[in-house]
């Protein structure tokens, strides 16, 4: 059974950093791109960032270009995010999710991620 | 970057009815749509991608149609677990972009 399990959520002030991580299980991590989406409050959904299998690849939107970094462990099945410079618009519920192709085959319940003063 | 909406955003059903949701693209995305289910509690389920494929283990009252810029979702004979919060999202580019969500709630 495929599993997702993000961690590393909570509060942070504006301007911090908070890095996340994902916990994969149950099929061969190397073998997938990987995505991190998120759902602000009462919001739909935005993709974040994508990695290619190997990490030499990555994707974002303009919204967090330049401030987040998707990255990967395959020898650890574990995906990052590093977030940087937090603006209170990051405030949401950060998902990791395993692509199938370009769609998104798998999702995690999802983390928290609150930027406050 | 390609705008996708979605419409309604809240719809109002009966088990056993059918129900139709609309997304439309901003420009044409070949046929590189999937839909998603949300669910409190559950985690996000893929249940149609490529605009009409279903996704291993979606039930066949669920079916997907249109390419370019139009598309739509249809649940026919709705089951109780099919009350749920719908999105769509186009997979043709980078960045890959979401629908607003349609809420289906019973009636």
């Amino acid at each position: 059974e495929v599993q997702l399990v993000e961690s590393g959520g909570g509060l942070v002030q504006p301007g911090r950093s908070l890095k996340l991580s994902c916990a994969a299980s149950g099929f061969t991590f190397s073998n997938y791109y990987m995505a991190w989406v998120r759902q602000a409050p009462k919001k739909g959904l935005e993709w974040v960032a994508t990695i290619s299998t190997s990490g030499s690849r990555t994707y974002y939107p303009d919204s967090v270009k330049g401030r987040f970094t998707i990255s990967r462990d395959n020898a650890k099945s574990s995906l990052y995010l590093q977030m940087n410079s937090l603006k209170s618009e990051d405030t949401a519920t950060y998902y990791c999710a395993r692509h199938s192709n370009w769609e998104l085959g798998y999702w995690g319940q999802g983390v928290m991620v609150t930027v406050s003063s | 970057d390609v705008q996708m909406t979605q419409s309604p955003s809240y719809l109002a059903a009966s088990p056993g009815e059918s129900v139709s949701i609309s997304c439309k693209a901003s420009k044409s995305i070949n046929t590189y749509l999937a839909w998603y289910q949300e669910k409190p509690g559950k985690t996000n389920k893929l249940l149609i991608y490529s605009g009409s494929t279903l996704q291993s283990g979606t039930p066949s009252r669920f079916s997907g149609s249109g390419s370019g810029t139009d598309f739509t979702l249809t649940i026919r004979s709705l089951e109780p677990e099919d009350f749920a919060v719908y999105y769509c999202q186009q997979h043709n580019e980078y960045p890959l972009t979401f629908g607003s969500g349609t809420k289906l709630e019973i009636k």
